[in-house]
């Protein structure tokens, strides 16, 4: 299995409050992915990074930010969390462009 | 935009059977990568099977075959001999070659039934 860790696993806030999710690897991959899943919508792609401090923007990027500080940590940030906000976040890894994608287990965020 | 999508959104099969799980995309690039995920209960995504698509011969792995039609831009998974631990979610992902992202169906939910 791919060295893919997230935290929290699981987190519950309120409505307004700021909340970062951690992902960190030992693959050394040059890739790393935040994804959100919802009942319905699959796999939706918040924010993704193709090396250190070099970030692009998914389809549903409103609302949250990243970092990439180094290799093996990818932040995301939701700098007021709103209720819409509430669920399942995956990290995911690959080393290249072609390269397979290989996901972390997940964080389930819920916000009140 | 690529999109993937799975036209099934739940599918049952008997133990010991056969089951497909349909899977179409679309795109205008001749260059890209094909997927398919399992995503079991515990919700870990794991990996069943990979196709290119320069590659004409359809990828295999163990129990779980696909059928790629380029031209018809279809990816079907064929499940054989079904197993109690095969019931799961399954994602279709489509990855263009030249860019980093991928693009995920939104899921088709397997049931084995003993």
């Amino acid at each position: 299995d791919a060295g893919i860790t997230q935290s929290p696993r699981h987190k519950v806030t309120e409505t307004g409050t700021p909340v970062t999710l951690r992902c960190h690897q030992t693959e050394n991959h040059r890739y790393m992915y935040w994804y959100r899943q919802d009942p319905g919508h699959g796999l939706r792609l918040i924010h993704y990074s193709y090396g250190v401090k070099d970030t692009d923007k998914g389809e549903v990027s409103d609302g949250y930010s990243v970092s990439r500080s180094k290799t093996e940590d990818f932040l995301l940030t939701l700098e007021s969390a709103t209720s819409s906000q509430t669920s399942v976040y995956f990290c995911a890894i690959s080393g290249s462009e072609t390269d397979t994608q290989y996901f972390g287990p997940g964080t389930r965020l819920t916000v009140l | 935009a690529q999109t993937v999508t799975q036209s099934q959104p739940e599918m049952s099969v008997q133990e010991a059977e056969t089951v497909t799980l349909s899977c179409t995309y679309d795109t205008s690039e001749s260059d890209y990568y094909l997927f398919w995920y399992k995503q079991p209960p515990s919700r870990q995504m794991i990996l069943v099977i990979r196709q290119e698509a320069y590659k004409q011969q359809n990828a295999t792995e163990n129990r779980f075959s696909v059928n790629f039609q380029k031209a018809a831009k279809s990816f079907s998974l064929k499940i054989s001999d079904s197993q109690l631990g095969d019931a799961a979610m399954y994602f279709c992902a489509y990855k263009q070659t030249n860019a980093g992202k991928s693009t995920f169906g939104d899921g088709t939910t397997l049931t084995v039934k003993p």
